[in-house]
């Protein structure tokens, strides 16, 4: 199977900087790519669809200059929350699925964000 | 848009029994039915997908049953082990959108 893969796995910061999370498909090229977030215990809510080369698509109730979203080549997507809050914390997943469409989407491991 | 229910949302068996969670969808156009397996802390990994072209689909211990007219989708563990405790989730897309999960099965295998 394809891999993907997150960075950081895990990260603590301050409330009011910004926080960079790193989607990368490792073999191969992903035009799409999809962030979740994930509560404790919940399901994976779908909070944008990322194209390579234009803008993101956000989810209604998500704030796109809160959790902007870049996907400037077909292997790397990036999530970067702004001004994080505490309740901003939480599991952030990202998936890509290759560009024939309508196949398995592969998970990154996922990046714990912690807002103190 | 499409619309994915998952029941139960916890369930218990003893390890040998059989587990099933069964899923709905709402979108006709929906083509694709992925289940995937998260445990605690770690990434969903695909354990079975069905399409909309075929009714049944077996891989070992794990099956998935699908009726398009019905609009559900069900996934079947037969002779369960402790590992096969996780959260399952459903998933459906239509071709080449994005995936709209279910709400997740929480399954405790007891030995």
């Amino acid at each position: 199977g394809a891999v993907v893969s997150q960075h950081p796995s895990w990260v603590i910061c301050k409330s009011g900087t910004s926080v960079k999370i790193e989607c990368r498909s490792l073999d191969f090229q992903a035009t799409t790519m999809f962030w979740y977030r994930q509560f404790p215990k919940q399901s994976l809510m779908l909070m944008a669809t990322s194209n390579e080369g234009s803008k993101a698509t956000y989810e209604q109730g998500v704030e796109k200059d809160k959790f902007l979203i870049n996907h400037a080549s077909l292997t790397l997507s990036t999530l970067t929350v702004t001004s994080a809050h505490p309740e901003d914390s939480s599991f952030y997943i990202c998936s890509a699925i290759k560009p024939q469409g309508n196949t398995e989407a592969f998970f990154g491991q996922g990046t714990r964000l912690t807002v103190v | 848009g499409e619309n994915v229910e998952q029941h139960p949302s916890t369930l218990s068996v003893q390890e040998g029994d059989s587990a099933v969670i069964k899923c709905t969808y709402s979108d006709s156009a929906s083509n694709y039915f992925p289940w995937y397996k998260q445990e605690l802390g770690k990434r969903p990994q695909l354990i079975i997908d069905i399409r909309s072209n075929v009714g049944e689909k077996k891989d070992q211990r794990i099956a998935v049953t699908l009726n398009k007219t019905a609009k559900h989708f069900s996934l079947h563990i037969t002779e369960t082990q402790p590992e096969d405790s996780a959260v399952y989730f459903c998933a459906a897309t239509p071709y080449g959108q994005n995936f709209v999960f279910g709400p997740g099965t929480r399954l405790s295998v007891l030995p």
